[in-house]
């Protein structure tokens, strides 16, 4: 069982390249979504999609653009890298649960993607 | 987005203690996950509540929903070298499809 399989593991970047990271999911979730790990700061949201063809932002969602276009795969694009964009990033998907006013869905992730950016 | 603030931030006891983790937030939450995360590996969901006052148990750990559903803690009962990790809160936003995460616990047991 694959799971959510994130590629690269590690990426090293110059300012402004641009680069996307691959997301795929074989679990036929609905929901899939993109967070960065930073020291001290948890993990932060930074696009989301309910569905394909279906895509929003989350809390940092800044310089990254996301696309749907098939259920299994979710990937992030950096547009223009920016060293305040070196971070761990997670991708993670989820059946939807949406129960009344929230999501309690499983969310399952990626083993990461660390991303240094020069 | 609400924000959900974890305390202590690092915690580093003994083989053997016990310890408990917070949870909080000024909103009211529809429900709360903990997640577990070791290192170069992503998180993984130990429990889910949805009840005011709700208590899950799992092994050693317990897990308290508050009466109000504002705050939630983590109480680990004999901690082992296993259970190091780091431990995070999440929440879902009203009215949306975004899990927002605390800050987490840096939990570290020593043998």
């Amino acid at each position: 069982n694959a799971g959510v399989t994130q590629t690269p593991k590690f990426q090293v970047l110059k300012t402004g390249q641009s680069m996307t990271l691959q997301c795929a999911q074989d679990m036929n979730h609905e929901y899939m979504s993109w967070y960065r790990q930073d020291p001290g700061m948890g993990l932060r949201l930074i696009h989301y999609s309910v569905g394909a063809g279906i895509t929003d932002q989350g809390e940092v969602p800044n310089g990254y653009n996301v696309s749907r276009s098939t259920t299994e795969d979710f990937p992030l694009r950096l547009l223009s890298a920016a060293p305040s964009q070196t971070s761990v990033y997670f991708c993670a998907s989820s059946y939807s649960l949406r129960v009344r006013t929230g999501f309690t869905g499983e969310l399952f992730f990626g083993e990461g993607s660390r991303l240094t950016v020069l | 987005t609400q924000l959900l603030e974890q305390s202590p931030q690092f915690l580093s006891i003994q083989e053997g203690e016990n310890l408990t983790v917070y949870c909080n937030s000024s909103s009211v939450f529809s429900s709360l996950q903990w997640y577990r995360q070791e290192p170069g590996e992503g998180p993984v969901l130990l429990v889910t509540v949805v009840t005011g006052g709700e208590v899950k148990k799992l092994k050693r750990l317990t897990f308290q929903f508050g009466d109000a559903r504002k705050d939630s803690s983590l109480h680990i009962t004999a901690a082992q070298p296993g259970d190091t990790g780091l431990y995070l809160c999440a929440a879902p936003n009203f009215g949306n499809e975004k899990l927002t995460f605390g800050t987490g616990t840096r939990l570290t047991i020593i043998p």
